[in-house]
């Protein structure tokens, strides 16, 4: 099993739809937990980490389910600009600074 | 405030021609990483830095090598390209108790 699955996707969703990615984790003793956006040729970019009690910015809606060891995104009111890979990365337990990526959720906006 | 720089953006050699990518961050980290990303194979670690005067290796180190000139500055250096190394090769930074980390905008080598 890897460490951190993903649908690849694609996910080809219309403007305005709401559109959510899940991701499973292997460790159960894993520390922190984020959602990076990755756009063509481009550098990863810190989306939003995820804390236990979910957290919310603007549309975007990160939730944490240790029992179940997998962690959601939703998008709200999906922008032709939300267009991108969406990586779920994982940090291992206590001072562990290596992170563990996913391969990363495609996300296509229609018009 | 530039964030994480990597220099050269492109770069092309040939079989064992060696090359020294740099990466620079001014956002004062103390940790600084070197990942590449090829197609299917999502980000690898090839070292680490966790602070200034210590380096490890990460999932995929062999074929190169590293230096953590200061604690702004972190090289990645091939000594004998291959053709394997053909990637697009990140750096980061990450600082803080969750470790985010934060990342260059990438080198595309290629190895003919």
């Amino acid at each position: 099993r890897k460490e951190v699955e993903q649908d690849p996707g694609p996910f080809n969703v219309p403007e305005g739809a709401t559109v959510a990615f899940n991701c499973t984790y292997s460790n159960s003793a894993s520390q922190s937990f984020f959602w990076y956006r990755q756009d063509c040729r481009k550098e990863p970019k810190l989306l939003m980490s995820v804390y236990s009690s979910g957290n919310e910015d603007g549309r975007f809606t990160a939730q944490l389910n240790r029992a179940s060891q997998y962690i959601s995104l939703l998008i709200r009111d999906s922008k032709l600009s939300d267009s991108a890979t969406y990586l779920c990365v994982v940090r291992g337990a206590g001072n562990n600074r290596k992170l563990i990526w996913g391969l990363g959720t495609s996300l296509a906006v229609n018009p | 405030n530039a964030g994480v720089t990597q220099t050269p953006k492109f770069q092309v050699l040939k079989t064992g021609q060696s090359m020294t990518l740099q990466c620079a961050q001014d956002m004062n980290h103390n940790s600084m990483y070197w990942y590449r990303q090829d197609p299917g194979m999502g980000l690898r670690l090839i070292y680490y830095s966790a602070s200034e005067g210590t380096t490890d290796k990460g999932e995929v180190p062999n074929g190169y090598n590293v230096s953590r000139l200061n604690k702004r500055e972190f090289s990645l250096r091939l000594e004998s390209a291959a053709p394997s190394q053909t990637s697009v090769y990140f750096c980061a930074s990450s600082q803080g108790r969750n470790y985010e980390q934060y990342f260059g905008p990438g080198t595309r080598l290629t190895v003919t």
